[in-house]
């Protein structure tokens, strides 16, 4: 079974923190993708990654930064949090061609900044 | 950009059948996709389906797609109460997820 892990399942920081997620698969996947999730907004894409050390920004990627320095991992940083930034993130990975290219979801992370 | 709609809520009884609909606009899309997510944890893929068909079953489960209409639907057969989640629909292209359907289904 592909497991995709997150290192914390709850966080409390405050305004102004630099903050880091990280997000580890077990499956030798190479894409890898970050989403927050809101009520009623649905999932919405931070960034994802295609390979070691390849970034792409997705539709929310104000605010964020990410780091993929081995394919297992893949970090997403708050540079400077702000209470905008409470969310539920979650973390996904899939394999290139696979079936249906399905996306693995992580338990998320709901990060709470005050 | 690819816009994904479903509706937030859904109410059926237990051992009825929940029809879940959601609509998108990018026509070509090749995968879309059911997810189901339970209180407290990330998101278990139920099923996909290639552009190319207009149905898919899995035990309880079967997907419609009409691609002409871009609608695409997900029918639980006799729903039970572990049936209780938010069911995301999903497109592969852009990566684009409906803001989820939270099912309830009462005794």
């Amino acid at each position: 079974d592909v497991k995709v892990t997150q290192s914390s399942r709850y966080l409390v920081k405050r305004t102004g923190e630099k903050v880091f997620l990280e997000c580890v698969q077990d499956m030798d996947h190479e894409n890898m993708f970050w989403y927050r999730q809101d009520p009623g907004l649905g999932l919405r894409l931070i960034y994802f990654s295609y390979d070691v050390k390849m970034k792409e920004k997705g539709d929310i990627p104000e605010g964020y930064s990410v780091s993929r320095e081995k394919k297992e991992r893949f970090s997403l940083i708050l540079e400077s949090a702000s209470t905008n930034q409470t969310s539920m993130y979650l973390c996904a990975s899939s394999f290139p061609g696979g079936a249906g290219e399905t996306q693995y979801f992580g338990p998320g992370t709901r990060l709470l900044v005050l | 950009g690819e816009d994904v709609e479903q509706s937030l809520f859904l109410s059926v009884r237990e051992g009825d059948s929940s029809v879940i609909n959601c609509t998108y606009t990018d026509s070509s899309s090749t995968y879309l996709y059911w997810y189901k997510q339970e209180p407290g944890a990330g998101l278990q893929l139920l099923t996909y389906i290639f552009s190319n068909m207009d149905m898919k079953q899995d035990q309880r489960l079967t997907v419609l797609l009409n691609k002409k209409d871009k609608h695409l639907s997900l029918r639980i057969a006799d729903t039970q109460t572990g049936d209780s989640a938010i069911y995301f629909c999903a497109e592969k292209k852009q990566l684009t997820f409906g803001s989820g359907t939270q099912l309830t289904v009462l005794p």
